[in-house]
């Protein structure tokens, strides 16, 4: 059969529900963190970031969170739409290290 | 306004045949990279380049090179070309404050 770690964790939501996706990072010495989104067949976009200094930040439709206390970082998407319906990625600048490091990525399933 | 183009966006080869994924910007950012994506692996880097001039491995950089053209172009070279190397290539480019663009990406699979 296949490994499990072909299928990436799944959030199904119905339309117009709020949705949270979750993300653990991995080291103290971050201090940026950016959310993506990718459509399927399409390059991952920006959403949102937020430096380590803040706790909270706000856009359109969609609020990230930052504890740095358990190294916890957050996408919630208010109203969700079934345009949302995507992979989900969570990156991490690390101090010293030459690009942003990602996260595995959750999928988002929006049902009409 | 194009941000990071990619070319080409499709390509089939037999094991053992090279190409080149070329890849452009015009966001006049210093930084440009190669990621390959696979199912369950998320974001691999495959080389880097900090500034024109220079370029450095990444994560997975075995069996590819790079040449930094100018400093909008950045390509990535298969000399020869493996089963292995199937995957979807993204070249991207950073901000001076951290955001990477991408392109949408070189589906490529190698028979």
């Amino acid at each position: 059969g296949e490994s499990v770690g072909l299928h990436l964790p799944t959030l199904s939501v119905q339309e117009g529900d709020n949705s949270i996706i979750n993300c653990a990072y991995s080291n103290s010495a971050s201090d940026y963190f950016i959310w993506y989104k990718q459509e399927s067949g399409k390059g991952p976009q920006f959403i949102i970031d937020i430096r380590s200094n803040m706790d909270k930040r706000q856009g359109q439709r969609v609020t990230v969170l930052l504890n740095k206390t358990v190294k916890h970082l957050s996408l919630q998407i208010a109203a969700t739409q079934p345009g949302d319906s995507a992979v989900y990625f969570c990156a991490e600048n690390i101090i010293g290290y030459s690009t942003l490091t990602f996260g595995k990525g959750t999928m988002l399933l929006v049902s009409p | 306004n194009a941000g990071v183009t990619q070319t080409p966006k499709f390509q089939v080869l037999k094991t053992g045949q090279s190409m080149t994924l070329q890849c452009a910007q015009d966001m006049n950012h210093n930084s440009m990279y190669w990621y390959r994506q696979d199912p369950g692996m998320g974001l691999r880097l495959i080389y880097y380049s900090a500034s024109e001039g220079t370029t450095d491995k990444g994560e997975v950089p075995n069996g590819y090179n790079v040449s930094r053209l100018n400093k909008r172009e950045f390509s990535l070279r298969l000399e020869s070309a493996a089963p292995s190397q199937t995957s979807v290539y993204f070249c991207a480019s950073r901000t001076g404050t951290g955001e990477l663009f991408f392109g949408e990406g070189s589906r490529l699979t190698v028979l």
